[in-house]
């Protein structure tokens, strides 16, 4: 069973740094790896989707990563905003086109 | 954003009584999914859809139903209402199945069962 972690749970940080997050999955055997942002009481956002065959996605300020041979994603936020703060969660697209998702990480940007 | 709209975006219900939530695209994607978002655990899969009237059971089926009459229409029934489906409830699409799947997901469905 794939099983996708994500550390850390919550991270603070200054306006204006650079950050980056983590997940982690134990199956290999994946189709694609996506991000998402979800704000407080809403739905969820798609913030990149990186294929098996690729290495790293960018959009804008941020970057996803994926080495599927060792089971990690990063995703890096450049230059951080207060409007960044959301929980960050990663899934992992495998068999019957289900997603596997961490439990996020929460950011908090302080201005 | 995608076309997805979920209703009711809230609903109280009492223990024991039947639930039917909607889901409603107008992205034409063929598949379809529900989630149950819950403190401590994050989203797992309840059921998903690969077509019209093609079902499947996800990680946590037990205790719902759902049907698929149309593309564009996904039911998530609670045929009798129990307090330990108290959750937030999230419908997705996507186009396809394969590598270059994107999901998207509607605002949620907030369930209280009391």
């Amino acid at each position: 069973k794939q099983e996708v972690t994500q550390i850390p749970a919550a991270l603070s940080v200054p306006e204006g740094e650079n950050l980056v997050l983590n997940c982690s999955f134990t199956d290999s055997a994946i189709y694609n790896l996506q991000w998402f942002r979800q704000d407080p009481g809403k739905g969820l956002t798609s913030l990149l989707l990186i294929q098996s065959s690729q290495r790293e996605q960018t959009s804008g300020r941020l970057n996803a990563s994926l080495d599927k041979s060792s089971g990690r994603s990063t995703l890096y936020i450049a230059a951080s905003q207060p409007g960044d703060s959301a929980t960050y969660l990663c899934a992992v697209g495998a068999g019957s086109y289900q997603l596997t998702f961490g439990k996020g990480t929460k950011l908090s940007v302080i201005p | 954003d995608a076309g997805i709209t979920q209703s009711p975006r809230h609903k109280v219900t009492e223990t024991g009584t039947p639930v039917t939530l909607r889901c409603h695209q107008t992205e034409n994607h063929r598949y379809m999914y529900w989630y149950r978002q819950d403190p401590g655990h994050g989203l797992r899969l309840i059921h998903y859809s690969y077509g019209v009237k093609d079902t499947d059971k996800g990680e946590v089926s037990d205790g719902y139903s759902v049907s698929r009459s149309k593309t564009e229409d996904f039911l998530l029934t609670l045929e009798s209402a129990t307090s330990s489906q108290t959750s937030v409830y999230f419908c997705a699409i996507s186009e396809s199945g394969g590598v270059n799947t994107e999901a998207f997901f509607g605002q949620g469905t907030r369930l209280t069962v009391v």
